[in-house]
């Protein structure tokens, strides 16, 4: 079974410019999460979904963070314009449901902003 | 107050010591209480889950869980060097189904 799929891996910009991240769930999973991970802190969730819609997104700062998730499948993650403060990892998860299953992680697609 | 607690060490140990690991949380209502292991660059794996309180057992693994003082400890029992990683504590409760984590304790064990 392939596992979570996430690109780029690894992105510099500077700041106020944009970027998107990619993920690719596993196959069958309803739902996806994604994670941002400062240096030195556990994953905090930005946004969840289940199916194509959206489950919580209270911690997406929505000023400058978008997400979606196209036919309940692959979804994007996009900030516009970057902050300094935005330089960490950003993981995408999914699980079978969004009851408390196991959330399975990709590798992650670390930031930074210059 | 956080809503939950964990120390990031980091922790330094020999190979085939006992490591024990711990969170504590202030939420009442999580009952479900996770531990996941993560290796540099590499996203989270599940490691051991439980359900409200007691004892979870797997391999060189224990999960225990005690609500009454909302704490949570995982045991590594003859560590290894391959256990060299960040150990993340993951929590949650209610019905919108959202984990808390910890920052993560930095584990390396010593060959």
């Amino acid at each position: 079974e392939a596992g979570v799929a996430q690109s780029p891996r690894y992105k510099i910009i500077e700041k106020r410019q944009s970027v998107a991240f990619w993920c690719n769930p596993i196959s069958g999973h309803a739902t996806l999460y994604w994670y941002q991970q400062i240096l030195g802190q556990g994953p905090k969730l930005l946004i969840q979904f289940q199916n194509n819609g959206v489950v919580d997104d209270s911690q997406l700062p929505k000023d400058r963070f978008s997400a979606e998730r196209l036919k309940g499948v692959d979804s994007t993650l996009k900030i516009q314009p970057a902050k300094l403060e935005d330089s960490a990892v950003y993981l995408c998860a999914s699980s079978k449901t969004s009851e408390y299953n196991e959330q399975f992680f990709g590798p992650g697609t670390r930031l930074t902003v210059l | 107050q956080k809503e939950v607690e964990q120390d990031p060490g980091p922790l330094s140990v020999p190979e085939g010591a006992i490591v024990s690991l711990n969170c504590t949380y202030s939420n009442s209502a999580f009952q479900y209480f996770m531990w996941y292991r993560q290796y540099s660059r590499k996203g989270p794996e599940l490691l051991m889950y439980t359900y409200s309180s007691g004892n979870k057992e797997d391999g060189r693994f224990t999960a225990q869980v005690d609500k009454s003082s909302k704490y949570i400890s995982l045991f590594i029992r003859d560590s290894q060097p391959s256990d060299s990683a960040t150990y993340l504590c993951a929590m949650g409760g209610g019905s919108n189904y959202k984990l808390t984590f910890g920052k993560g304790t930095l584990l390396t064990v010593n060959p």
